[in-house]
């Protein structure tokens, strides 16, 4: 199957920082890129859709201007909290798709975000 | 999308069959069942998808009833690497709009 990285796979930072997280489709063209945020043992949630080129589309309740999406180029997506506070701490995972089905994503490995 | 309801969690023992039910009563026509597992702290990862017919691939197999209103996903030989939980989506057509509900978790036990 097709391979997403994300880096960084963990950080910490203190309170009011911001912090980026990377992701990329390594051998094949992500047209669409997705970024989940997930709490401990609760389910994923959907954040944003990006698509490249193009501003992101924000699900309900998630703030754009605190979580920057930048979708670059067809291979890499970042995703930046803003002024992070102790509540942004989360599991963030993004995920992305070709054109032939937005429904089949494949996931990178995840970035655990600690903010002190 | 459909709503899809699944059980909370079950055991299975290494080597056998393990048989993950779906319910999904409310699925549209032109609506897909995807099948997704998350291990541990890790990434979810795709496992198979279908619309009406049985599917099968080299992970697992998708049985789909035929008022599809529900669906049946088997690991053939599960083992100890296949405990994870397993999510049943059924998005809106070709959005990517995956939701994730509280999924199956499955124990694979030696």
């Amino acid at each position: 199957g097709a391979v997403v990285s994300q880096h960084p796979s963990w950080v910490i930072c203190k309170s009011g920082t911001s912090v980026k997280i990377e992701c990329r489709s390594l051998d094949f063209q992500a047209t669409t890129m997705f970024w989940y945020r997930q709490f401990p043992k609760q389910s994923l949630m959907l954040m944003a859709t990006s698509n490249e080129g193009s501003k992101a589309t924000y699900e309900q309740g998630v703030e754009k201007d605190k979580f920057l999406i930048n979708h670059a180029s067809l291979t890499l997506s970042t995703l930046t909290v803003t002024s992070a506070h102790p509540e942004d701490s989360s599991f963030y995972i993004c995920s992305a798709s070709g054109s032939a089905s937005y429904n089949e994503q494949f996931f990178g490995p995840g970035t655990r975000l600690t903010v002190l | 999308d459909a709503k899809t309801t699944q059980p909370t969690s079950m055991d299975c023992a290494e080597g056998r069959a393990a048989n993950l039910p779906c319910n999904h009563s409310t699925i549209s026509g032109n609506e897909y069942v995807y099948w997704y597992r998350q291990i541990h702290s890790q990434g979810p990862q795709y496992i198979i998808h279908g619309l009406k017919n049985n599917e099968t691939n080299e992970m697992a197999s998708l049985i789909i009833t035929e008022d599809r209103k529900s669906s049946t996903l088997i690991l053939p030989h599960a083992t100890l690497r296949d405990t994870a939980v397993y999510y049943c989506i059924a998005p809106p057509s070709n959005t990517g709009k995956l939701i994730f509900g509280q999924g199956t978790t499955l124990q694979v036990k030696p």
